[in-house]
């Protein structure tokens, strides 16, 4: 395991369809996180698990969206009936960590979403 | 919320030359994080650095948490070096990490 992985790499959708990304982190990470990019911003917080737990999510996660980490293991971000403003890059990192100390996170290679 | 901002948004170097990029925090963090965004959209770990500093190869980085603020030095730039840098910050529970505004490195021979 070298690293987080994400699939797919790119994703062109219609308007209004589901989208389903996938996340793998860094084998023994407990945390895993995920973020949204858009063109000429930095990365803005989603949501974050800590093993099989959601524990915090953003103002950003519309009721559109959701995550899973079923098994505490990869995680799943969903898009339900897509607009164009869902257009970004999504992100996913994963840390670990004890407790509430905070620790270097690492990145995938993200999913860009293009809705159409 | 915390905010981090950085500086210059934009810079053009000769390959060769020094930079000093700069990230202003308004809050106490307990994690700092310097990241080059590649052309791809990756984002690579630089440095993990809440505070001090430290080096890896031309890149350098320095902390210092009390006055709210950290510099990433590259010395002898290369065109590879081209692209974004982000510093994130993350404070207090410390788990999210919040992202500075960028700064636009174009290295050009």
């Amino acid at each position: 395991d070298t690293g987080v992985s994400q699939n797919p790499r790119h994703k062109i959708t219609k308007r209004g369809q589901n989208v389903t990304f996938r996340c793998d982190p860094i084998s023994e990470h407990n945390r895993l996180y995920w973020y949204r990019q858009t063109l000429g911003q930095g990365p803005e917080f989603l949501t974050y698990f800590q093993n099989e737990a959601q524990l915090e999510k953003s103002r950003l996660l519309s009721d559109r969206f959701s995550a899973e980490r079923p098994k505490g293991s990869f995680s799943t971000l969903e898009i339900q009936r897509t607009e164009q403003g869902d257009s970004a890059m999504y992100l996913c990192a994963s840390s670990l960590a004890r407790d509430r100390e905070a620790t270097e996170a690492f990145f995938g290679q993200g999913t860009r979403l293009t809705v159409v | 919320g915390i905010q981090v901002e950085q500086s210059p948004p934009d810079l053009i170097l000769q390959e060769g030359a020094n930079s000093t990029l700069r990230c202003n925090f308004s809050d106490s963090v307990n994690n700092l994080q310097w990241f080059h965004q590649n052309p791809w959209g990756q984002l690579i770990n630089l440095f993990y650095i809440p505070s001090g500093t430290k080096q890896n190869g031309r890149l350098s980085a320095t902390t210092v948490a009390t006055e709210r603020y950290s510099l990433l030095y590259i010395s002898s730039s290369q065109t590879t070096d081209s692209g974004v840098y982000f510093c994130a910050v993350t404070t207090g529970g410390g788990n999210k990490l919040t992202f500075g505004t960028g700064t636009q490195l174009k290295v050009e021979l």
